[in-house]
């Protein structure tokens, strides 16, 4: 029972380039969310999904597209990357109205 | 709109002092509470939770008091030790959304031996 894994770990980007962050769960959740943190900012909502070909806009969307094909995975997209998205991301499920479960994270940064 | 305000860090302590984490919130309705812990290196995990006013929430020796009146959740615990070192989160889930959280800017706490 791994719980919520997220791929990559570490990635660099040049400003413009696209990427897609992977995230993993086994606990068979029915919600995922991902957050963007920054130092001094705590944890903000980027998107989130409420169930399989379902999502919603959280706090700070922009520049980010989001896909949930399958239960299990959660994948967010970075378009043409910003230094502004230069972040540490995170992953999290849960069951509707109840604990969320947090991955080990994703360091971007954008040059 | 729903906010969370958190004690500013950094907190630097000696093994077994007093620890006391300041929350306080912004919120519509009852919201629900939680403090989350992230280690070094991790990321988020679930430490305690109240979910109704006068609630009590403990794990691990930490405990937080929902407190409607004052609209706090401070966080504490007896006796600290060097392993309770990492950076704790206070968060708030309201009751509409889709099980958000709102989470505070985070108190890095390192306990010296």
């Amino acid at each position: 029972n791994a719980g919520v894994t997220q791929t990559p770990k570490f990635r660099v980007l040049k400003t413009g380039q696209s990427m897609t962050l992977l995230c993993a769960q086994d606990m068979n959740h029915e919600y995922m969310y991902w957050y963007r943190q920054d130092p001094g900012m705590g944890l903000r909502l980027i998107h989130y999904s409420v169930g399989e070909g379902t999502t919603a806009k959280g706090e700070v969307p922009d520049g980010y597209n989001v896909s949930r094909l399958k239960k299990q995975n959660f994948l967010l997209g970075l378009e043409s990357a910003a230094p502004s998205q230069t972040s540490v991301y995170f992953c999290a499920s849960s069951p509707p109205w109840d604990t969320q479960y947090f991955g080990p994270g994703t360091r971007l940064t954008v040059l | 709109g729903d906010s969370v305000t958190q004690m500013e860090g950094p907190v630097t302590l000696s093994e077994e002092a007093f620890l006391t984490i300041n929350c306080t919130y912004t919120a519509t309705g009852y919201p629900s509470l939680f403090w989350y812990v992230q280690y070094p290196g991790e990321g988020l995990q679930l430490l305690l939770k109240a979910t109704k006013a006068d609630d009590k929430g403990s794990n691990k020796g930490f405990e937080a008091t929902y407190r409607k009146e004052t609209t706090s959740f401070h966080l504490e615990k007896g006796s600290v030790q060097v392993s309770d070192s990492a950076v704790y989160f206070c968060a708030l889930r309201t009751q509409t959304g889709a099980n958000n959280l709102f989470f505070g800017t985070g108190t890095r706490l390192t306990v010296i031996p």
